[in-house]
């Protein structure tokens, strides 16, 4: 069955660590977003990426980095400038940025300790 | 910026008694999309919404379009707690802005 996989389901790192969290689509779908998500609280949106090699900030890209190597994967570092990484981190995917539904992945629940 | 408000931020309902949650956007959107995000879980697509003052159903759950296409409402006729979860609206202008949730309990 054809989905958006992300691993691992539950992170902990310890302060000033980087960390990169996996997500992987076999949708075909040209676009990739890493939304973050704090308890009781909606999605923002942390980058998005409309094809291969190429991504743009969303509305809290400080303290994250991401890659677009490949159309199936889009890895979202959490790095140690990020001042308040505990969060639910979801990936999602879409056939075209802004349109069409998304699917999302089952989420990273990072915590720093 | 562009805003996404839903409100109410939270509803409890008994089980068999109606649900509505309402979207408000401060600028008109292309589209609006809906989602339901269940306890511990994440997002799943409902349906899309294009057309100005659209109306889709899908079996108990009726969505609707504002004529200005500013606002949506998503109806559940006859609550189950097969119900229970977090339902977005998200909206798009030049990007998609996903609204602020309405958390829905049903008591048996």
């Amino acid at each position: 069955d054809g989905g958006i996989t992300q691993s691992p389901k539950y992170l902990f790192r310890k302060e000033g660590q980087n960390v990169t969290l996996s997500c992987e689509q076999n949708l075909n779908h040209d676009a990739m977003y890493w939304y973050r998500q704090d308890p009781g609280q909606g999605l923002r949106l942390i980058y998005y990426s409309q094809i291969v090699n190429d991504f743009q900030k969303g509305d809290i890209a400080e303290g994250y980095s991401v890659s677009r190597e490949k159309k199936e994967s889009f890895p979202l570092t959490v790095t140690s400038a990020q001042k308040n990484p505990t969060a639910f981190y979801l990936c999602a995917s879409s056939r075209q940025v802004e349109s069409y539904g998304y699917t999302f992945g089952s989420g990273t629940r990072l915590t720093v300790v | 910026g562009q805003q996404v408000m839903q409100i109410p931020q939270y509803q409890h309902v008994q089980e068999g008694e109606d649900f509505t949650t309402y979207c408000n956007s401060s600028t008109t959107l292309s589209n609006i999309q809906w989602y339901k995000q269940r306890p511990g879980g994440h997002p799943v697509f409902l349906i899309q919404l294009v057309k100005s003052g659209e109306v889709k159903k899908q079996k108990r759950l009726t969505f609707q379009f504002g004529e200005a296409k500013k606002n949506s409402s998503l109806h559940i006729t006859a609550t189950q707690t097969t119900d229970v979860g977090t339902y977005f609206c998200a909206g798009t202008t030049d990007k998609l802005i996903f609204g602020t949730g309405t958390r829905l309990q049903v008591f048996p």
